[in-house]
């Protein structure tokens, strides 16, 4: 099984619809993120969490909230989804030493 | 302009040619990483580090805290080699800042 598994995989959505992206991770790291990757730009995040108590915001938060149920799951989700939200979407952990691991991603098309 | 910025954007080579990648930055770090995205969308991490340099494998990755610039090398490509290679350096606040990558062709 991966370190980091996002589901689904990919979906396809209509504008104003809520959907949620999940994210578990068995690395036993505290620190989870969401980014967002859209071709020829570098990933934005969107929320981290350091803790199960612990979110923030990052760069590009407006119209995306989270849920840290556990230390190992991180949801994202879109309220009111939009076109422009289609995107390839990464879940993230990282260790104290700065390491990373990724999820495979989930590409979302909203239309 | 950005703050990591990486050249080329893209790079065409044939297998077995010595391949360099640059990173360039203009923010104060405690690290950088070098990453790979592969075809597919899966990024796998390949190094982290915070000054000289790292070697795994066919893969270097080189590093100039004074010059605010690294450097990935590979070593007798191989068509496997073809992804994007990504570099983000973590700054002050923890995060990590991203480059928009090198997106990588070895033609066997």
């Amino acid at each position: 099984d991966a370190d980091v598994t996002q589901t689904p995989r990919n979906r396809i959505t209509k504008t104003g619809k809520r959907i949620m992206l999940e994210c578990s991770q068995t690395k036993g790291h505290d620190r989870m993120y969401w980014y967002r990757q859209d071709p020829g730009l570098g990933l934005r995040l969107i929320y981290y969490s350091f803790d199960v108590k612990d979110i923030n915001k990052g760069e590009i938060s407006d119209g995306y909230s989270v849920s840290r149920q556990a230390q190992a799951k991180f949801s994202l989700s879109l309220e009111s989804a939009i076109p422009n939200q289609t995107a390839l979407y990464f879940c993230a952990t990282s260790d104290l030493g700065g390491g990373y691991t990724f999820g495979s991603g989930t590409r979302l098309t909203v239309v | 302009k950005n703050e990591v910025e990486q050249s080329p954007q893209n790079l065409t080579a044939q297998e077995g040619e010595f391949i360099t990648i640059n990173c360039s930055y203009s923010v104060g770090i405690s690290a950088l990483h070098w990453l790979q995205q592969h075809p597919g969308g899966g990024i796998v991490s390949l190094f982290m580090l915070s000054s000289g340099k790292k070697k795994h494998g066919r893969l270097i990755a080189t590093i100039n805290i004074q010059e605010k610039h690294s450097s990935l090398h590979i070593t007798a490509s191989h068509p496997r080699d073809s992804a994007v290679y990504i570099c983000a350096v973590k700054g002050s606040n923890y995060q990590l800042i991203w480059g928009a990558g090198t997106k990588l062709i070895i033609k066997p």
